[in-house]
């Protein structure tokens, strides 16, 4: 079965400053990869998400991700925070023609002036 | 407009009474899927449902039942079994079939506080 790991509970940072949040996963077969953001009391948006195409995966809102097999990662990154950016970002693991979504449990991102 | 609604937004009840969720897609998608989420906790499954009148249970089905007479609908009761209702209740629709690479598209969720 797959399963996912989110390896930082908080991440802060500064205003301008690059973003990473990172995840691990587990999979037995191919699997297809996703991030999503959640802000408070707000349901969940997908930013990106990897379905074994290209490994460099561009989301909305500046994020980009990359699939990394060898690593068995799928970190998330930007290059300059911005506050609005400030949310709750779980990434999510599942195998194709399979409909049973495995969810991190979540990086909440700080945001400073 | 397409999308998924749940209602209401907060919902307040006693303990010891059941209450219902509601969740409506125009989504046409044949997957619908019941989330609890905890602080500090990623999304847990309760209840899912690839087409009408059928639904699996998930991790956490206990003190939950579901229907899915419609395709557009899949209500979530919460019953008085469930120990600990408190919690932020999130609906997800996806298509299915071949190929597919499950996306999930989500509610804006409701809120249940039990007192």
């Amino acid at each position: 079965a797959q399963s996912v790991t989110q390896l930082d509970s908080h991440v802060s940072v500064s205003e301008g400053t690059p973003v990473l949040l990172r995840c691990n996963y587990s999979s037995s077969y191919s699997p297809s990869l996703f991030w999503y953001v959640q802000h408070p009391n707000k349901g969940l948006q997908l930013l990106l998400k990897y379905t074994s195409a290209a490994t460099l995966v561009k989301g909305i809102n500046g994020f980009e991700a990359e699939f990394k097999k060898s690593e068995t990662s799928f970190h998330l990154t930007k290059p300059s925070a911005h506050m609005s950016d400030a949310a709750e970002y779980f990434c999510v693991v599942s195998e194709l023609n399979n409909n049973d979504m495995r969810f991190g449990a979540g990086t909440r991102l700080t945001v400073k002036p | 407009d397409g999308g998924i609604t749940q209602s209401p937004k907060y919902l307040f009840r006693k303990e010891g009474q059941n209450v219902t969720l509601s969740c409506e897609q125009n989504l046409n998608h044949d997957a619908m899927y019941w989330y609890r989420q905890d602080p500090g906790q990623g999304l847990r499954l309760i209840y899912y449902s690839q087409i009408v009148n059928d639904f699996q249970k998930g991790d956490i089905a206990e003190g939950y039942s579901v229907s899915r007479e419609k395709k557009e609908s899949f209500p979530l009761t919460v019953t008085s079994a469930q120990k600990n209702p408190t919690a932020f209740y999130l609906c997800a629709s996806s298509p299915t079939g071949a190929n597919i690479y499950n996306e999930q598209f989500f509610g804006p969720g409701t809120r249940l506080t039990v007192l």
